[in-house]
């Protein structure tokens, strides 16, 4: 069963306005929360976190907001720039007797349009 | 530069036969993962080490073998038990206890 799930396969964005890009999860025992950047054929690239103690986080253009009651996550990117096209993929550190394993979602598919 | 290579980028091999695929990080971490994306399906976890001569399966290990002898490689391979092998295979590092984990740039295994 999917732990961490992304249900907008894609968006698409008007350049300058805000993309806001979900996630949800199952298991309460994560500790972290990320974001991660892919391009086509690329290693995805860290973008942000969010401990699961916090509920905002925000770094430049980028702020991750958690829920936890809802086991919700959104990260809003303001403004949009056609260079964050990319898929988006949330993910979730589960530590199990001290090992940590990275969970993510299927992804979102950005399109900022000029 | 630390980073984190694998190779090689795109690896062709027929049905049947077993692929070693290459993972090595200078960034000194102690944790390592492998996945394999699929359209459609994001990353989903193959197997992780926490250091030298350990290792965890992942949520996909069969068909699948690592080796962890040294801290600074985690070599992956993808035996002929393995129903569809053909996948981009992304490897990561991450310090223990550290948030983030970072990621090489991939490998594209193709069966023909």
């Amino acid at each position: 069963d999917q732990q961490v799930k992304q249900n907008s396969p894609s968006l698409s964005v008007q350049e300058g306005r805000i993309s806001i890009l979900n996630c949800d999860y199952t298991n309460s025992m994560f500790d972290y929360f990320l974001w991660y950047k892919k391009y086509p054929a690329e290693g995805p690239t860290f973008l942000i976190s969010i401990s699961s103690i916090k509920d905002k986080n925000e770094d430049g253009r980028f702020t991750v907001f958690l829920n936890k009651s809802a086991k919700h996550l959104s990260l809003h990117i303001v403004p949009s720039q056609p260079g964050d096209s990319a898929v988006y993929f949330c993910a979730a550190r589960a530590t199990t007797s001290g090992t940590y394993k990275y969970i993510f979602g299927t992804g979102t598919r950005l399109k900022v349009l000029a | 530069d630390g980073g984190i290579t694998q190779s090689p980028k795109y690896l062709f091999r027929k049905e049947g036969q077993n692929v070693t695929l290459s993972c090595e990080q200078n960034l000194n971490h102690d944790a390592m993962y492998w996945y394999r994306q699929d359209p459609g399906q994001g990353l989903r976890l193959i197997y992780y080490s926490q250091i030298v001569n350990d290792f965890q399966k992942g949520d996909i290990a069969e068909g699948y073998s690592v080796s962890r002898e040294k801290k600074e490689s985690f070599p992956l391979t993808v035996t002929s038990a393995q129903k569809n092998p053909t996948a981009f295979y992304l490897c990561a590092s991450s310090i223990v206890g550290n948030r983030e984990a970072f990621f090489g740039q991939g490998t594209r295994l193709t069966v023909v």
